[in-house]
């Protein structure tokens, strides 16, 4: 148990739904991210926070609107995806941001998203 | 640019062949290397953190080492279980890249 979760573990949307996504950590840290991962490409970083504040939004589509009320929950807000958005969606925590040091992050199982 | 390449793509090895995953990268202000395992379907598990070069880090079947422009995976004597991807990815200022995995497979 990596002490990270998310839910739900597996979501079909349609292009026109709307859905969230959610990450909670259990390890007292103060950083968190989401990253998609899609087959035969590496991790992309979307967004990262750190004590509830975005610090890095890598170039990600307005469909895609991250929401962190604590520094133990992150969501993910979805609207309007596309099919090529389809991917697993991975939440991470690290003790501190990654500047501070090269903080290991911590993986939450995912969240395997289809778009139809 | 900022690059991390992991080779092979897939590794088949009989159980109890020993053998190397490799980690290269091209990242200035380096942080950290990082080495995950990850399962189908789920998310990736930490395995090991290396931060200068000539760092060594041993965990059962598994040492990772790091030199200034690349990180070498050693398994010795696999077993079945250690069938997985296997990822490395690099930390620099507020980023982590990551390489595309090396898939390794153990057969009994």
């Amino acid at each position: 148990e990596t002490g990270v979760t998310q839910t739900p573990r597996h979501l079909v949307m349609g292009m026109t739904n709307k859905k969230s996504l959610k990450c909670e950590q259990h390890l007292g840290h103060n950083a968190m991210y989401w990253y998609k991962q899609s087959a035969k490409k590496p991790l992309e970083l979307m967004f990262v926070y750190s004590l509830e504040e975005r610090v890095e939004n890598n170039s990600v589509p307005s469909r895609f609107s991250p929401e962190c009320p604590n520094s133990s929950h992150l969501f993910l807000h979805l609207h309007t995806l596309q099919p090529e958005d389809s991917a697993l969606y991975l939440c991470a925590s690290s003790q501190e941001l990654l500047a501070g040091g090269g903080e290991t992050q911590y993986f939450g199982p995912g969240t395997r998203l289809l778009v139809l | 640019e900022d690059q991390v390449t992991q080779s092979p793509e897939a590794l088949r090895l009989q159980e109890g062949e020993s053998s190397s995953l490799n980690c290269s990268y091209t990242v200035s202000g380096l942080r950290g290397l990082f080495w995950y395992r990850q399962d189908p379907g789920k998310g990736p598990e930490f395995l090991f953190t290396l931060y200068s070069a000539g760092e060594e880090k041993e965990k059962e079947r598994l040492k990772a080492t790091l030199t200034k422009k690349e990180s070498f995976l050693h398994i010795t004597a696999p077993k079945p279980e250690d069938s997985a991807t296997y990822l490395c990815a690099v930390g620099a200022g507020n980023q982590f890249y990551f390489g595309t995995g090396t898939s390794l497979t153990v057969i009994p």
